[in-house]
């Protein structure tokens, strides 16, 4: 039952510091993304993948990271937080629905991150 | 560049009203999903429009998709305290959002 898991749910950066949002899912889906929330705001892409190890940039790509070694896990790694990195990061995996593109977005909890 | 422009932000309205919100772009969509995220946790799935024309029901919710595939409309009808949360439209692919409509209905 378990779906998108995403750890940490809460972390506290210092400026330049690094760190890596792991992300799991055990649908076996292809598809995986992670997004940024902004307070009040919606979802920002990231990075997206297709497969296992293909990645792609999305909307916001800067300043972040991603690898997709299997098709359980895309972590998403930050090399030099800054301030304006401190948001609300979701994962998702979905499967495909042929030629419509990607089928239904199964989200994690999100990951609260705050670089002071 | 905001590929999605949903109308409006805000919405704040009593019980057992009715509201519609909008969700367009300048580009045609192959689909387009719409979410509903409550404080604290992802978004869900609503729905999934594919043909121009086409209108879905889910209970109270009725959404439709226009003839040329660039916009869509979310119409709520009576609505409930539990409707209350983020609306988001997405289209493929990969799936983007726009900015969301944020409704709090009022008991």
């Amino acid at each position: 039952n378990a779906g998108v898991t995403q750890t940490p749910k809460f972390r506290i950066l210092k400026i330049g510091q690094s760190m890596t949002l792991q992300c799991t899912q055990d649908m076996n889906h292809n598809y995986m993304y992670w997004y940024r929330q902004d307070p009040g705001m919606g979802l920002k892409l990231i990075y997206y993948s297709v497969g296992a190890g293909i990645t792609d940039k999305g909307e916001v790509p800067n300043g972040y990271n991603v690898s997709r070694s299997t098709t359980e896990d895309f972590p998403l790694r930050l090399e030099l937080a800054a301030p304006s990195q401190t948001s609300v990061y979701f994962c998702a995996s979905s499967g495909t629905s042929g030629s419509l593109g990607t089928g239904e977005l199964f989200f994690g909890e999100g990951s609260r991150l705050t670089v002071l | 560049t905001q590929l999605l422009e949903q109308s409006p932000q805000f919405l704040s309205i009593q019980e057992g009203e009715n509201l519609t919100v909008y969700c367009n772009s300048s580009s045609v969509f192959s689909s387009l999903q719409w979410y509903r995220q409550e404080p604290g946790e992802g978004p869900v799935l609503l729905v999934t429009v594919v043909t121009g024309g086409e209108v879905k029901k889910l209970k109270r919710l009725t959404f439709q998709f226009g003839d040329a595939r660039k916009d869509s409309s979310l119409h709520i009808t009576a609505a409930q305290p539990g409707d209350t949360g983020l609306y988001l439209c997405g289209r493929n692919t990969p799936l983007v959002f726009g900015k969301g409509t944020r409704l709090s209905v009022i008991a």
